[in-house]
């Protein structure tokens, strides 16, 4: 079974400085996907990044990037030019496919908590 | 583009009681998937619905039950609610067969048992 781990329950970064949000994986797959979402208070998960296990640059998305690292299996999303509005939880998530049936679902990390300061 | 929205945003329900929450799906999508997410923890996969038929399930036991319809909507029902229930319930919608099959979330629906 495929996990993900975020070992970093919140982070503070003040207005406009960048910030990293760590993100490993488990899996035996060789094809895989992974996400990212961001959950306001609200509650909507918000997709933010995709990288897959073929792509052969990091992906990157406005002021989000991914820092792909499938050696050491962690998919990390680096968030430049910190904004007020970039505080919530933010989760990584990876692809599980189950090719019997062909249907996929996502496994989520417990999340990282980030605060904005300004 | 009309996005993935659900009903109700926030219910309160008692203890055996069952209920359903609805999910409309992202226009031009096939493919609708439910979690669950307790307070403080990343969502849980209950089930997800392609052609209007379970095709996946998690670890959750058949009192939760589904349906998807011709439109591709959905339904999520839980019966004979348990105080562990409470939780925020989020549907989301994906194109399967194409692309990156990115699933995209609505708002949520807030359960609370009592």
């Amino acid at each position: 079974a495929q996990k993900i781990t975020q070992t970093q329950p919140g982070m503070f970064v003040q207005e406009k400085e960048a910030v990293t949000l760590d993100c490993t994986y488990d899996t035996s797959d060789q094809s895989y996907g992974l996400f990212w979402y961001k959950q306001p208070s609200s509650g909507e998960m918000i997709f933010l990044i995709y990288q897959g296990s073929y792509d052969e640059q990091n992906a990157t998305e406005g002021r989000y990037s991914l820092n792909f690292q499938k050696a050491r299996k962690s998919a990390n999303l680096v968030i430049s030019a910190s904004q007020l509005g970039d505080s919530a939880m933010y989760f990584c998530a990876m692809r599980e496919v189950y090719m019997n049936t062909g249907f996929q679902k996502l496994v989520f990390g417990t999340g990282t908590r980030l605060l904005v300061s300004p | 583009e009309t996005g993935v929205t659900q009903s109700p945003t926030h219910l309160i329900k008692t203890r055996g009681q069952q209920v359903t929450l609805r999910c409309s799906s992202q226009s031009g999508h096939n493919t609708v998937s439910w979690y669950q997410q307790a307070l403080g923890q990343g969502p849980q996969f209950i089930f997800q619905y392609y052609r209007e038929e379970e095709n996946g399930r998690g670890n959750f036991p058949p009192r939760f039950s589904g349906l998807q319809f011709p439109n591709y909507s959905s339904e999520l029902n839980v019966n004979a609610l348990e105080l562990d229930d409470s939780a925020l319930y989020l549907c989301a919608s994906s194109l399967r067969g194409q692309g990156t099959g990115t699933q995209y979330f609505g708002p949520g629906t807030r359960l609370l048992v009592l």
